[in-house]
């Protein structure tokens, strides 16, 4: 069974800081790593799709590193605002073949004005 | 920018009552998928369907479930007789291609049961 793990559940930051969270996934049969953002009542938002051990990404203030051999991803945003209060999700296909992800329990991070 | 809708938003029903849950995918995807969020609970995979037959179910997608895409557009999912744990946000989702390629999310239906 894939475990995709998570850290920290909550995180609650000043305006302004930078913050980063941890994705945990099994290092074999590994394919993609997927990040996304969650806002209550609204879809969760993809991220990024990262597949090759060292990728880097990024997306204006919000970017993520990928290490495959250890089996984690770095998920991190450069001065929080305050919209970028949400759920951030990871998931793992791991195996399967027909793309069945398998999510974090996720971080629920809170910006404060 | 094309997205992944889902009808009802909210839906509260009976215990043992019969309820569909719709979604329509991006026009161009070619797989569909339902997941659920228990309140609490980590989001989890129920269903994933391509050419027209399910490719992939876990464990909880038992006979009470089903999934059906009626026409070019949409995609439903049933759950036959509802019981009180069933009650979670189901999200409908699609992608062009598996594995490297980003699954759209719809907004969810927040599914009560009585």
């Amino acid at each position: 069974i894939l475990n995709v793990e998570q850290s920290p559940q909550s995180l609650h930051v000043q305006e302004g800081d930078s913050t980063n969270f941890t994705c945990s996934f099994p290092s074999s049969n590994f394919y993609a790593l997927h990040w996304y953002r969650w806002e209550t009542a609204k879809s969760p938002e993809a991220l990024f799709v990262m597949t090759l051990n060292g990728d880097e990404k990024k997306k204006g203030r919000i970017s993520a590193t990928l290490n495959t051999k250890e089996g984690y991803s770095y998920l991190y945003i450069k001065g929080s605002q305050p919209e970028d209060s949400a759920t951030y999700l990871c998931a793992s296909p791991g195996g399967t073949s027909y793309g069945k992800l398998t999510f974090g329990q996720g971080t629920i991070l809170t910006v404060h004005p | 920018e094309p997205e992944v809708t889902q009808t009802p938003s909210h839906q509260v029903t009976q215990m043992g009552q019969e309820v569909i849950l719709r979604c329509v995918p991006i026009s161009n995807h070619l797989y569909f998928y339902w997941y659920r969020q228990i309140l609490g609970q980590k989001v989890e995979f129920l269903v994933s369907f391509y050419n027209n037959e399910i490719s992939e179910k876990s464990e909880i997608f038992d006979d009470q479930f089903s999934v059906e895409r009626p026409d070019g557009s949409n995609f439903t999912l049933k759950i036959r007789s509802t019981k009180l744990e069933d009650s979670a946000m189901y999200f409908c989702a699609s992608s062009k291609t598996t594995l490297t390629d980003t699954q759209y999310f719809g907004p969810g239906t927040r599914l009560t049961v009585l």
